[in-house]
Parts: structure tokens; C-alpha cells; sequence
């Protein structure tokens, strides 16, 4: 049963460029796709980066020059930065695994929340 | 605004039939297959359903699902005191070339 674990800083300024880091164990990373989906506080889901089993990768347009998704293999984490953070990009930000055919969002993190203030 | 459209809120009586229902457009549902996500308190999401009517192995029976065309619908039969929860539709979309979903709806269990 594949498990994931997000990490990130918590607290963060305002401009600043957040790392969050999601471990995987209990299951390979090469076969999947991976993701990263946010949700403010009290509102709904929002899809921000997408990694492809390839390597190749795609942003939501509404974010794409301020995020970027990598991977290291190796040691089975995915991570996503974003750049140039305001109040408006604090929220629960969650790691999750694709299954494509038929495409699902299989297995979440517990999420880790991002708070942006001075 | 999501792409896709659900009523905020729905509420029903234990051992009552509830149907949550998701609009969305030929962009996504139209051609593209439906999840539905159950997400309790200060939890996760959790997948409920996958390719529109399909279970995850350990989701009980009392959740089904179905869609046509550009909407999709969730039913729970038997609603129970723990079935409240926020529940949100996804789609691919592909002028977005990524997921989407609905904005929610709360179910309360009277």
C-alpha cells in the first residue's frame, strides 16, 4: 500500500520561494504520474502541477510561471516550488499519485499546510 | 469559479437516499470520465469513485454513481451519521490539460 508524506516550512514571508517535498514509500514512482493540489482554507480543490511517468510536466495556466514539479527517483520524493508567495497561496497543499487508464487520483497525502504572512 | 458546478450543500436523514449531482461541460465530462472524492473533517480526500461509476476495493456498495453527457451524479443509499463529509467531482480537461473539479458540496446528515 503506497503511502505519502508531505514535508514543507510552514510558515513562510510574503515573496518568499517555498519548497514542499512529497515522500513516497510503499510502492515504485516510474510507473505513476504525480501531482500537487491545494486548498485554501474552506474552499475547494485546486490542481497545481502534474509529472508525468516520462518526465515531462504541466502547470495550471493560472499558475505556471510561479510553480515548478520535479522528481528525484532515487530517493522517492517529488517536490513542488513556488515562487513569489502572497496571503492568496496559503492553504493545505497535498501530494497525490495518478493512475492513468482510467485517469484517478488514487492515493493522497495527509497534506501539509503552507501559511504566508509577515 | 471550477469548471465544474456543484450545489453547495445537501442534506438528508440516516437510512435516506441522497444524490449529489456535477454539471460541467464538453471540455471535460463530455469526454472525459468522472471521479468523485469524499473528504471528512480536517481529513484528505479520499477516492470514492473512479471512471464514473467504478468503486475503489473497500468503498461499501451504498455509493454509486453514473454519468451522461456533460453531468454526473452520486448517489448514497443508506446515508449514515459518518457520511458527512464535503464531496467534489473531478474531471480531466482539455483545454486546462489538467484536472478540475467541482467546488464542493457539504453533506449534513440531520
Amino acid at each position: 500500500q503506497v503511502q505519502l508524506q508531505e514535508s514543507g516550512p510552514g510558515l513562510v514571508q510574503p515573496s518568499e520561494t517555498p519548497s514542499l517535498t512529497c515522500t513516497v514509500s510503499g510502492g515504485s514512482m516510474t510507473t505513476y504520474d504525480w501531482s500537487w493540489i491545494r486548498q485554501p482554507p474552506g474552499k475547494g480543490l485546486e490542481w497545481l502541477a502534474y509529472l508525468y511517468s516520462r518526465g515531462n510536466t504541466h502547470y495550471n495556466p493560472s499558475l505556471r510561471s510561479r510553480v515548478s514539479i520535479s522528481i528525484d527517483t532515487p530517493n522517492n520524493q517529488f517536490s513542488l516550488k513556488l515562487t513569489s508567495v502572497t496571503a492568496a497561496d496559503t492553504a493545505m497543499y497535498y501530494c497525490v499519485r495518478v493512475i492513468r487508464g482510467p485517469w484517478r487520483l488514487d492515493s493522497w497525502g495527509p497534506g501539509t499546510f503552507v501559511t504566508v504572512s509577515s | 469559479q471550477s469548471l465544474l458546478t456543484q450545489p453547495p450543500s445537501a442534506s438528508g436523514t440516516p437510512g435516506q437516499r441522497v444524490t449529489l449531482s456535477c454539471s460541467g461541460s464538453s471540455s471535460n465530462l463530455g469526454i472525459y470520465t468522472v471521479n468523485w472524492y469524499q473528504q471528512l473533517p480536517r481529513t484528505a480526500p479520499k477516492l470514492l469513485i473512479y471512471d464514473d461509476s467504478e468503486r475503489p476495493s473497500g468503498v461499501p456498495d451504498r455509493f454509486s454513481a453514473s454519468k451522461s453527457g456533460t453531468s454526473a451524479s452520486l448517489a448514497i443509499s443508506g446515508l449514515r451519521s459518518d457520511d458527512e463529509a464535503d464531496y467534489y467531482c473531478a474531471s480531466w480537461d482539455i483545454n486546462l490539460q489538467g484536472p478540475v473539479f467541482g467546488g464542493g458540496t457539504r453533506l449534513t446528515v440531520l
